[in-house]
C-alpha cells in the first residue's frame, strides 16, 4: 500500500513549456486534490476531483487543467508554463464516508519555471 | 481568498514551555484539521476537530473550537525542539473535503 505518490519529485522547465504532474493513489479514496505551495505561504487549492471522470475548480485554477480519467489517478496539466508557476505542488486524496478522516497528502513535486 | 488565518505568524518559545496558536475562518465548517510542516517537508496531519466538538486532545496537544468566533486554537505542551515547525489549519467548509489551508505559524523552539 503506496498511499500518495507524486511523479515527478523535482522539474525544471523552460517558459513557455508544458508538463504533466502524475497523482496516484492505491486506496480506493473518492476525492482528490491539487494544491500549490509558494515559500512562506500555506497551500492553495488548485483543482480537485469528487470522483471518476469529474474535476472543478479551487480557488487558483488558471494556468492549470486536470484529468480524473481513472479513480486513483489526478493529473495536472500545465499548458504553458510560466516563472508564476513556480512552486510545490501537493496531491491528496480522501475517501468517503463518516467519522474521522483527513486528506492523505503526497510528498510533493519541486517545480521551477525559468 | 484563504478561508484561515493563523495567528501568531512567527512565535519563538524556549524549551518546555507551552506553544499557543491561533487559526480564524470566515464560513461555517463542518471539521477543522491542523497540520505540521517542517522546512521543505511535506505535511503531517496532527488532529481533526468535527464542528461539534469543542476540544480535542492528543498528547501533547490540544485544540480548540469556538464555532461562535469562527476561532480555533492549537496549544502544544512541553514543547521540544523537534516541533520546530510551520502549522496550518485547514477547514473543511462545504462537505465536500475541499480542504481550504491558511496561511501558517511559523513556531521555532530554542533548545
Amino acid at each position: 500500500n503506496a498511499g500518495v505518490t507524486q511523479t515527478p519529485k523535482f522539474r525544471v522547465l523552460k517558459t513557455g513549456q508544458s508538463m504533466t504532474l502524475l497523482c496516484a493513489q492505491d486506496m480506493n479514496h473518492e476525492y482528490m486534490y491539487w494544491y500549490r505551495q509558494d515559500p512562506g505561504m500555506g497551500l492553495r487549492l488548485i483543482h480537485y476531483s469528487v470522483g471518476e471522470g469529474t474535476t472543478a475548480k479551487g480557488e487558483v485554477p488558471d494556468g492549470y487543467n486536470v484529468s480524473r480519467l481513472k479513480k486513483q489517478n489526478f493529473l495536472l496539466g500545465l499548458e504553458s508554463a510560466a516563472p508564476s508557476q513556480t512552486s510545490v505542488y501537493f496531491c491528496a486524496s480522501n475517501p468517503t464516508g463518516q467519522g474521522e478522516r483527513s486528506p492523505y497528502f503526497g510528498p510533493g513535486t519541486r517545480l521551477l519555471v525559468l | 481568498s484563504q478561508q484561515g488565518e493563523e495567528d501568531p505568524q512567527a512565535l519563538s518559545i524556549q524549551e518546555g514551555e507551552n506553544a499557543t496558536m491561533n487559526c480564524s475562518y470566515k464560513t461555517s465548517i463542518n471539521n477543522l484539521q491542523w497540520y505540521r510542516q517542517n522546512s521543505g517537508r511535506g505535511l503531517v496531519h496532527l488532529i481533526l476537530i468535527r464542528s461539534n466538538e469543542r476540544e480535542k486532545h492528543s498528547g501533547r496537544l490540544r485544540v480548540t473550537l469556538d464555532t461562535s468566533k469562527k476561532s480555533s486554537s492549537l496549544l502544544i505542551t512541553a514543547s521540544r525542539a523537534a516541533d520546530t515547525a510551520s502549522y496550518f489549519c485547514a477547514t473543511d467548509t462545504s462537505g465536500t473535503y475541499k480542504y481550504i489551508f491558511g496561511t501558517g505559524t511559523r513556531l521555532k523552539v530554542l533548545a
